[in-house]
């Protein structure tokens, strides 16, 4: 069966500050990737994604991430957070090749202080 | 830019009463999907939807939920008799096509469910 873990639950950085949140998945074959992220009050939105080719992926706002296979990891890097990046950032996963159904991460709540 | 839409925003109900929720997924799009998030849990998938019939469900999604797509435009999932623990905010998704060059889901804002 499909899971993700996302080990960081609850984050705080200032403004400026660099940004790293860990994914790691376990699935028996290849996956699409995703990072959603939630603004307090809003709908799920994608800020990236993995399906094949260069894997360092470079999404909405600033936000790159990095497919590792060797590590099952896909984590979301940000070089210089703004106050606004204050969210709740998910990490999911589908069958490679597909639109099936994702797997979630429990989420990690971002606080960026000015 | 076209996005998902739910209604309602809020639905308070009694345990033991049906409930149905609305979504108008992205007019183009042909895969469907409901997913819900209990608060403080993940977000967690119930089921997928393809020409007009279910193509994949969790264990969640028992006997007392149904989904529906009545008029070519709406997406429904019912809830025949509620429980407490189906308390959650409810994400309806859809997608372009099974073998696009894009796979992504675009999620609507969620229908917060509140069982009493």
């Amino acid at each position: 069966a499909q899971s993700v873990s996302q080990h960081n639950h609850h984050v705080i950085l200032s403004e400026a500050a660099s940004l790293e949140l860990g994914c790691n998945y376990s699935y028996g074959g290849t996956v699409n990737l995703f990072w959603y992220v939630q603004y307090p009050g809003q709908h799920l939105q994608l800020l990236l994604k993995y399906f094949s080719g260069d894997p360092l992926v470079k999404g909405i706002k600033g936000f790159e991430a990095e497919f590792i296979k060797s590590k099952f990891s896909f984590n979301l890097r940000k070089p210089s957070v703004q106050w606004s990046d204050t969210a709740e950032y998910f990490c999911a996963v589908n069958k490679t090749g597909t639109a099936s159904k994702l797997t979630f991460g429990t989420g990690t709540r971002l606080q960026v202080t000015l | 830019e076209p996005e998902v839409t739910q209604t309602p925003s809020h639905q308070v109900t009694q345990m033991g009463q049906e409930v149905i929720l609305r979504c108008v997924p992205i007019s183009n799009h042909l895969y469907f999907y409901w997913y819900r998030q209990i608060l403080g849990q993940k977000v967690e998938f119930l089921v997928s939807f393809y020409n007009n019939e279910i193509s994949e469900k969790s264990e969640i999604f028992d006997d007392q939920f149904s989904v529906e797509r009545p008029d070519g435009s709406n997406f429904t999932l019912k809830i025949r008799s509620t429980k407490l623990e189906d308390s959650a905010m409810y994400f309806c998704a859809s997608s372009e096509a099974w073998q696009a060059s894009s796979y992504e889901q675009y999620f609507g804002p969620g229908t917060r469910l509140t069982v009493t």
